[in-house]
Formats: structure tokens, sequence, C-alpha cells
């Protein structure tokens, strides 16, 4: 229950089209989702996070849709770019104490030119 | 970015040896982690703390421990390193806002 599945696990794309990263989760008392991006040899780093009272949150070419019934939410990337290549891992957090964040796999994605 | 520092950023070690890592934050954040990384499993958390001498154990805590005697400095020990403990390290630090953590660079540690 506390897991949060994350696919694909990998991605290839073309310059300019869209990426799509999924993630499900079980445990209802999530209510906090964030999205974090890994450049090769750096630290992850928050890129967009969103509430389940709000379906879908965009910002720039990066959008997170949510289905709060379906226990899913999704990260978007429009108009992929090459600098958009990196590995993305989806989150779930459960409030409470600080130790509640909960990681996905990770996704790497690969936007070719 | 952050400042956050870990070292060292590589090292070698053999099994049975005694290893700390070291994570230090100019950002006088409350709040700091220790995660490990591995293909295949993502992000996981082995240790957090919460203030100085303020920690709890996460999901993979097993053969780890952490000491915080400064807010400044987190240290990850493990007592007698194992091959299985072979993995890329993070220190990441938090104000306390949900879901916002900033993350150190890394410290790979291979245990032959």
């Amino acid at each position: 229950q506390q897991q949060v599945k994350q696919s694909p696990q990998s991605l290839i794309v073309q310059k300019g089209g869209i990426s799509i990263i999924n993630c499900a989760y079980e445990n209802t008392a999530f209510d906090y989702f964030p999205w974090y991006q890994q450049f090769p040899g750096k630290g992850p780093a928050l890129l967009i996070a969103i509430r389940p009272d709000v379906s879908e949150k965009k910002e720039g070419r990066f959008t997170i849709s949510f289905n709060k019934s379906a226990k899913q939410f999704s990260l978007h990337i429009m108009d992929s770019q090459p600098g958009d290549s990196a590995t993305y891992f989806c989150a779930a957090d459960y409030g409470g104490s600080q130790g509640n964040l909960i990681f996905g796999k990770g996704t790497k994605l690969s936007v070719k030119p | 970015d952050a400042g956050i520092t870990q070292s060292p950023r590589h090292k070698v070690t053999e099994t049975g040896t005694p290893v700390t890592l070291r994570c230090h934050q100019t950002e006088n954040h409350r709040y700091m982690y220790w995660y490990r990384q591995d293909p295949g499993h993502g992000l996981r958390l082995i240790h957090y703390s919460y203030g100085v001498k303020d920690t709890d154990k996460g999901e993979v805590s097993d053969g780890y421990s952490v000491s915080r005697s400064k807010t400044e400095d987190f240290l990850l020990t493990l007592e007698s390193a194992t091959s299985s403990q072979t993995s890329v390290y993070f220190c990441a630090i938090s104000s306390g806002t949900r879901g916002e953590l900033f993350f150190g660079e890394g410290s790979r540690l291979t245990v032959l």
C-alpha cells in the first residue's frame, strides 16, 4: 500500500513529441504528489507538484494530470527537447512525519534530435 | 542551488570496513535525509532527522546508523560495509514544505 508504481521504466521520444509518464498508488492517505527530475551525475530536483483537489497543473511545457478516482497521475512533457533527457521520479506524500514521501522507481527519458 | 555538500563523492572500500558519509548544509534547514539510489529501485529512504539529535528510521535502515550533532551536519555510518550496500547515496534537506526536498550531488560507494 505504500508503493508508488511508475511506468514506463524507459522512454524514447523524438524531439517535438509528447512524453508521458504514468504513476499509480493504492494508499488513499497520499495527498501530495511531486515530480522530480534528475540529470546524470546530479541529485534529483523538484519539477512540479499537485494536490488531489486539482485535476491538472501546468508549468510551461510540463503538465501533471491527476485522476483521484483511479488513483493515478501522470506527467506530460509537451514539445519534448533533448535537454529534457533525464530520469523522472513521481512521488507521493501523506503528511505527518517527514519520512512519508514515497518515490516511484523512475523513468529514464531520452529525447532524440 | 541549495547549499548541500556531500563527502566523499566517491569511495571504494572492502567488505567489513566501516564507512562514514557526511552531509553538510548551509541553509539552516531543520530536516535532513539520507537516501540510496539503485537501478530498478528508485530512491529509498534510509534515515532522516528532524532536528539536532532527533532521527528516525526509513524504509531501508538495516545496517546503517546516523548522527546529527549540529544543525548543518548529518552523518551516515555503515558499521561493517557489505556488497549489498554498494549504491549511490544522496543527502537531502527540507525546510518542511510538503514534498520539497533539495538533494546533494550524491556519494558513490563501492564495496568490494
